[in-house]
């Protein structure tokens, strides 16, 4: 079982629709979760650290559920520029500190 | 400003030849990471260093090298031993201690000929 896992996508999904996106970790004592954000041939970028009460930023909001071991990101009202890769990373932190990207969805937003 | 530096951006090699990638990094962080990524796919870990003079294997560490003198540089290299080398290489940062969020540099792009 891959430490991290996502849904590849494509997700193909018009204008203002909303769209979820999950990824589940298999270490248990995993410490931190992040989503990221790639544009293509480019580096990802945090969008948003996910905390245990969840959290939202603006049209984005992420979730964890650390007893079913997984994270999610919610993105409303989507418009053309959320088109990207979205990753779940996770942070094992204790002693090895070793950060883990799942293999990223891709969001293609239509007009 | 702060920020995490790799350099070059592009980087063409010929087969049989060790290249060194370069990332430097001036935000005071602990930990620094290399990843590598192939098209279409995600980060795969290569090594990762928590403190200077230290470093683990990542998960694809086969055919690469690294070093960890200073805080601030963790240069990779990549050695004729590593089968498939042309990638995108990925650099990154963090403290060691609380939220952990990661920096990455722009990348490198390596290219086999």
């Amino acid at each position: 079982r891959k430490e991290v896992e996502q849904d590849p996508g494509p997700f193909n999904v018009p204008e203002g629709a909303t769209v979820a996106f999950n990824c589940t970790y298999s270490n248990s004592a995993s410490q931190s979760f992040f989503w990221y954000r790639q544009d293509c041939r480019k580096e990802p970028k945090l969008l948003m650290s996910v905390y245990s009460s969840g959290n939202e930023d603006g049209r984005f909001t992420a979730q964890l559920n650390r007893a079913s071991q997984y994270i999610s990101l919610l993105i409303r009202d989507s418009k053309l520029s959320d088109s990207a890769t979205y990753l779940c990373v996770v942070n094992q932190g204790g002693a090895t500190n070793k950060l883990i990207f799942g293999t990223g969805t891709l969001l293609a937003v239509q007009p | 400003d702060g920020g995490i530096t790799q350099s070059p951006k592009y980087l063409f090699r010929k087969e049989g030849q060790n290249v060194t990638l370069s990332c430097e990094q001036n935000l005071n962080h602990d930990a620094m990471y290399w990843y590598r990524q192939d098209p279409g796919q995600g980060l795969r870990l290569i090594y990762y260093s928590q403190i200077v003079n230290d470093f683990q294997k990542g998960d694809i560490a086969e055919g690469y090298s690294v070093s960890r003198e200073k805080k601030e540089s963790f240069p990779l290299t990549v050695t004729s031993a590593q089968k498939n080398p042309t990638a995108f290489y990925l650099c990154a940062s963090t403290r060691r201690q609380g939220k952990a969020e990661a920096f990455f540099g722009q990348g490198t792009r390596l290219t086999v000929v």
